[in-house]
């Protein structure tokens, strides 16, 4: 069974501009969670989806988007980066009838 | 509001020594408690887990430990080896929430 799969693995943008990362999660499962991991402030919750909808936000400006399609795999989006944005972005699979989180080597994204 | 209190920071252990790692959480409803563990460049992956209806969980060398009352847990690895060596992150959640809340890690370094 294929584990959750992020791409592209590593990004580099300019300040202002906007990127799009993707997830594709564990086959059959339904939710798909984003989290933002810094040095500063470790791994921080972003927003969950579970079939095509957001069940979850966190404490994260408008710029952070998300959504899910109906065969699961998930986006997330950034506008108008910005330097502190630069972090590895992880996102993790569960299935409905199990609680622990699959997560994915991440997107690193570089903004400089 | 949520949040998980990590400490040490940094743990530095002999080879064949015990490592603890305590965690402190904030919401009384939190009901699930995994741990992970990220080796460098690597993703987190989960190592042991423990419900709110559980004092103790055990898997071999690893523990974890559950105080509802005083909303703590922790993680005992007995009998380290360098291969342990890694940054830890303990997480709550709470059951009708979907967002792990983590704790900021602990990096722990097995000297052989």
């Amino acid at each position: 069974k294929a584990g959750v799969t992020q791409t592209p693995r590593y990004l580099i943008k300019t300040r202002g501009q906007q990127v799009t990362l993707s997830c594709s999660p564990i086959s059959g499962h339904r939710s798909v969670s984003w989290y933002q991991q810094t040095p500063g402030q470790g791994l921080q919750f972003l927003f969950e989806y579970f079939s095509e909808t957001q069940r979850n936000k966190g404490n994260f400006p408008g710029r952070f988007s998300g959504r899910q399609f109906s065969n699961s795999r998930s986006e997330m989006n950034v506008s108008t980066l910005e330097l502190g944005d630069s972090a590895l972005y992880l996102c993790a699979s569960r299935s409905d009838s199990n609680t622990e989180a699959f997560f994915g080597q991440g997107t690193r994204l570089t903004v400089v | 509001g949520e949040n998980v209190e990590q400490h040490p920071s940094t743990l530095s252990v002999q080879e064949g020594d015990s490592a603890v790692i305590k965690c402190t959480y904030s919401d009384s409803a939190s009901n699930y408690f995994p741990w992970y563990k990220q080796e460098l460049g690597k993703r987190p992956q989960l190592i042991i887990d423990i419900r709110s209806n559980v004092g103790e969980k055990k898997d071999q060398r690893i523990a974890v430990t559950l105080n509802k009352t005083a909303k703590h847990f922790s993680l005992h690895i007995t009998e380290t080896q360098p291969e342990d060596s890694a940054v830890y992150f303990c997480a709550a959640r709470m059951y009708s929430s979907y967002k792990l809340i983590f704790g900021s890690g602990t990096r722990l370094l097995v000297r052989p």
